[in-house]
């Protein structure tokens, strides 16, 4: 079956530091993939769109890369802020005839002062 | 409004009880979608409106739920004989393009549904 697969546990990493979470999916090549932040008792709010064609996509700190062989997407912010402790979602299209977006769990990202 | 607009922002209902979530989308999306999310969990898709379209309605858990919404305006998700299992956040999100077109998603704060 398909799957899209983050990193359940916390990612906590010192202010100035890369942050990178990781987003995995089986048995699928999505056409594009995207990123959401999510506050708590907040919506999720868009950051990133990638298509498969492209490897690398960067957006300020932000920076996405897509590996369809791998079947993973990375996320990284550079020099975090502890204003970016937030959970970062992925999302895509799954090849299920299903004509919404999928969502991954989530990984929550603290950034420490 | 700019954004998306759901209510109530917090809804606290009895079980058995039948309860509506409203959303009003962006004005001009022609997309809409309805996610729940339960404490500490992801996104779980419900439904999904494009359009004319008929609905997609594949994500609803159970025939106690349902959803409507009135060409591009407005949707409503109906709870019928609520139980405890359904508290959660309820989502309702739009875009300007469908999914196909990797429309990016615009999301309401949410209503909080608690079941007692």
């Amino acid at each position: 079956s398909q799957k899209i697969e983050q990193n359940s546990e916390a990612l906590n990493i010192q202010e100035g530091k890369t942050a990178t979470l990781t987003c995995n999916y089986t048995n699928y090549s999505p056409a594009y993939l995207q990123w959401y932040r999510q506050d708590p008792g907040r919506g999720p709010v868009f950051l990133l769109l990638i298509r498969e064609n492209e490897k690398e996509k960067r957006k300020e700190r932000l920076k996405v890369t897509f590996d369809t062989t791998l079947k993973q997407s990375l996320f990284h912010i550079t020099a975090s802020q502890p204003a970016d402790s937030a959970t970062y979602l992925c999302a895509l299209l799954m090849d299920t005839g299903r004509r919404a977006l999928t969502f991954g769990s989530g990984t929550r990202l603290q950034v420490q002062p | 409004g700019a954004g998306v607009s759901q209510s109530p922002s917090n809804k606290v209902t009895e079980k058995g009880k039948d309860v509506e979530l409203r959303c009003d989308p962006i004005s001009g999306h022609t997309a809409l979608y309805w996610y729940r999310q339960r404490l500490g969990q992801g996104l779980e898709f419900l439904i999904y409106f494009q359009g004319n379209s008929a609905p997609d309605k594949s994500g609803l858990p159970s025939d106690r739920f349902s959803a409507e919404r009135t060409g591009e305006s407005v949707s409503t998700l109906t709870i019928q004989r609520t139980q405890q299992e359904d508290s959660a956040v309820y989502l309702c999100a739009s875009s300007l393009n469908p999914s196909g077109n990797a429309g990016e998603l615009f999301f309401g704060e949410g209503s909080r549904l608690t079941v007692l």
